[in-house]
């Protein structure tokens, strides 16, 4: 079945860690964002890339970083510069079908 | 600076009592308009694409419609599995294609036996 996976489902930082969230997908899509959720906010836009080696920043980039060696991967790094991580991640690309995107399963971010 | 509000922030319905999700709009020129479900702790899944004013979109209890300035996501009947949140996006005309979806806040929707 084509879809996106994200691992780990759950992650704990401790302070002045970095950690990578993973995000693969066997769709073909060219754009993959990554989108930060949290309790009572809408879906924002962190980093997206619309081809292999690309890649922008979004709205809040700032204390993240991304790569994207290959089509299928689009890994997201937090960084210990990011100083309030406890989040739900979410991670998409665009479906060319539909035109919206398809998700994964998310990531929950816990610093403790 | 495109913006997406939804209304209301939560809605508890009664099985069978049908009812509407209102989300509006402002964007410079609007490519596409997104509904999506969203259950606790899970990634959204996609509903309906509208893409101009006065289309509509159907799938099971729910349908999707369309203006120059807001969508309705109407749900007939509901039943307890309805309940989710119901997530509103849209995509905006835009130089560099970026395709970024701007989302609202959602709406909690809720629905008792």
């Amino acid at each position: 079945d084509g879809g996106i996976t994200q691992s780990p489902k759950y992650l704990f930082r401790k302070e002045g860690q970095n950690v990578t969230l993973s995000c693969e997908q066997n769709l073909n899509h060219d754009a993959m964002y990554w989108y930060r959720q949290d309790p009572g906010q809408g879906l924002r836009l962190i980093y997206y890339s619309q081809i292999v080696n690309d890649f922008q920043k979004g709205d809040i980039a700032e204390g993240y970083s991304v790569s994207r060696e290959k089509k299928e991967s689009f890994p997201l790094t937090v960084t210990s510069a990011q100083k309030n991580p406890t989040a739900f991640y979410l991670c998409a690309s665009r479906d060319r079908g539909h035109g919206g995107y398809t998700f994964g399963s998310g990531t929950r971010l816990t610093v403790v | 600076e495109d913006q997406v509000t939804q209304s209301p922030e939560a809605l508890r319905l009664q099985e069978g009592e049908s009812s509407s999700l209102n989300c509006s709009y402002t964007v410079s020129g609007l490519r596409g308009l997104f509904w999506y479900r969203q259950d606790p702790g899970k990634g959204p899944e996609f509903l309906f694409t509208l893409y101009s004013a006065g289309e509509e979109k159907e799938k099971e209890r729910l349908k999707a419609t369309l203006t120059k300035k807001e969508s309705f996501l109407h749900i007939t009947a509901p039943k307890p599995e309805d309940s989710a949140t119901y997530l509103c996006a849209v995509q905006a005309v835009e130089g560099g294609g970026s395709e970024k979806l701007v989302f609202g806040k959602g709406t909690k929707l809720t629905v008792n036996p």
